[in-house]
């Protein structure tokens, strides 16, 4: 399973894109990258994922370096309802741990007024 | 439309006794997962089931079972809890297994306190 590794906080003002990066350097070909959100330890929130090409929906958008080692979520205008714990899981495809997510420490993403 | 739904929310157990995490999807899912989370450690799998009578481990299974009772229904089992278990689980499922980009969403969360 790839490894992503994030940044540990981030701050952003209200109204301003919220640039989120992650690092998965190991991350193999058929991995996906996803992006999941965490409010006071609700259940995790599935914002958006990719495998090659960048996405965008109605939450965020997802840009993926082309050699796939990196990839960051955008939010394009942060809101104080914003603030959360984000993560970039890898998903495992195939083999037999196919919808493993394999989470890291996330980074705690704080929006201020 | 209610997604995963888990009960109980919060529960109590001494070291010891068995209990029994229900949880449910009416998403039509065929996969579904019991993940856990402590301080500082992020997710874990505890066991998962690609689909209707199948059921694998996952990272940290120990002294957990589970049971796919039916397409809608996985339960996770503790037989002797014990306060390493203490815990946030946290129930999901995927359409598919999970590997073709199937999107995995997760419950709210059981709070279990093992004293």
């Amino acid at each position: 399973d790839a490894k992503t590794t994030q940044p540990p906080s981030m701050d952003c003002a209200e109204g301003r894109a919220a640039n989120l990066p992650c690092n998965h350097s190991t991350i193999s070909g058929n991995e996906y990258v996803y992006w999941y959100r965490q409010i006071h330890s609700q259940g995790p929130q599935y914002i958006i994922h990719g495998l090659k090409n960048n996405e965008t929906n109605e939450m965020a958008s997802l840009i993926i370096t082309e050699d796939r080692k990196s990839s960051t979520l955008i939010l394009p205008h942060a809101t104080l309802r914003d603030t959360a714990v984000y993560y970039c899981p890898s998903l495992n495809a195939g083999g037999t741990s196919y919808g493993k997510l394999t989470f890291g420490q996330g980074t705690i993403l704080t929006v201020h007024p | 439309n209610a997604g995963v739904t888990q009960t109980p929310k919060f529960q109590v157990l001494k070291t010891g006794q068995s209990m029994t995490l229900q949880c449910a999807q009416d998403m039509n899912h065929n996969s579904m997962y019991w993940y856990r989370q402590d301080p500082g450690m992020g997710l874990r799998l505890i066991y998962y089931s690609a689909s209707e009578g199948t059921t694998d481990k996952g990272e940290v299974p120990n002294g957990y079972n589970v049971s796919r009772l039916n397409k809608r229904e996985f339960s996770l089992r503790l037989e002797s809890a014990a306060p390493s278990q203490t815990s946030v689980y946290f129930c999901a499922s995927s359409l598919g297994r999970g590997n073709s980009g199937n999107t995995i969403y997760f419950g709210e969360g059981s709070w279990l306190t093992v004293v």
